[in-house]
């Protein structure tokens, strides 16, 4: 049981290129999210996907754009990289229990864009 | 909006002494609220939560959570710190309607030998 995995695990882009971070849990979790995390800002959440076949913005998804593949994988795609992309992303995964359950995390994809 | 404030950037304590990461919130209907700690170059741990039911919340590696609906606060505590406790701590609240989780900008707890 690996939970949730993400790949890479670093990446440097220039700007304006695209990439896809690919994550998978084996959990049969319901729903996924896709995180990003700056020095002094938290988790700010880009986008998450409720069940297989939906998905929805979170507070910063310019630039962004996903995939729920199926129930286990959910990517999240840069179309042309920017600096202000620069950060470690996260991948989450939830059971929907009474939308209460606990997020599992990903080891993280540390990305620089120059 | 809601919101979460952990006022301390960082914690420091010696090892044997109790430890208090603070957490307030901001929301407004019931407080979903949980901890989260992460170490060095991994991702994020569940630690508690609080839902419903007795305000002292007991979670793993011997933290617990008091919450207090007075002071819209959720501490984070241990009675004794380890220095394998240092790591970065987040609180976060869960938004109504879905399992999106809105967290505070972190707490690093630094526990000395």
């Amino acid at each position: 049981n690996a939970g949730v995995t993400q790949t890479p695990k670093f990446q440097v882009l220039k700007t304006g290129q695209s990439m896809t971070l690919q994550c998978a849990q084996d959990m049969n979790h319901n729903s996924m999210y896709w995180y990003r995390q700056d020095p002094g800002m938290g988790l700010r959440l880009i986008y998450y996907s409720a069940s297989e076949g939906t998905t929805d913005k979170g507070e910063v998804p310019n630039g962004y754009n996903v995939s729920r593949l199926n129930k286990r994988e959910f990517s999240l795609r840069l179309e042309s990289a920017a600096p202000s992309q620069t950060s470690v992303y996260f991948c989450a995964s939830s059971e929907e229990v009474a939308g209460l359950g606990e997020q599992y995390f990903g080891p993280g994809t540390r990305l620089t864009v120059t | 909006a809601q919101s979460v404030a952990q006022p301390e950037d960082q914690v420091n304590v010696a090892e044997g002494n109790p430890l208090t990461v603070k957490c307030t919130y901001s929301v407004s209907g019931n407080p979903y609220l949980f901890w989260y700690v992460q170490y060095p170059n991994r991702g994020l741990q569940f630690l508690l939560k609080y839902i419903t039911g007795d305000n002292l919340v007991k979670g793993s590696y011997g933290f617990e959570a008091e919450f207090n609906k007075s002071q819209t606060s959720f501490h984070l505590k241990k009675p004794s710190a380890l220095v394998s406790d240092s790591a970065l701590y987040f609180c976060a609240l869960q938004d109504t309607g879905f399992q999106k989780l809105v967290f505070g900008t972190g707490t690093r707890l630094l526990v000395s030998p």
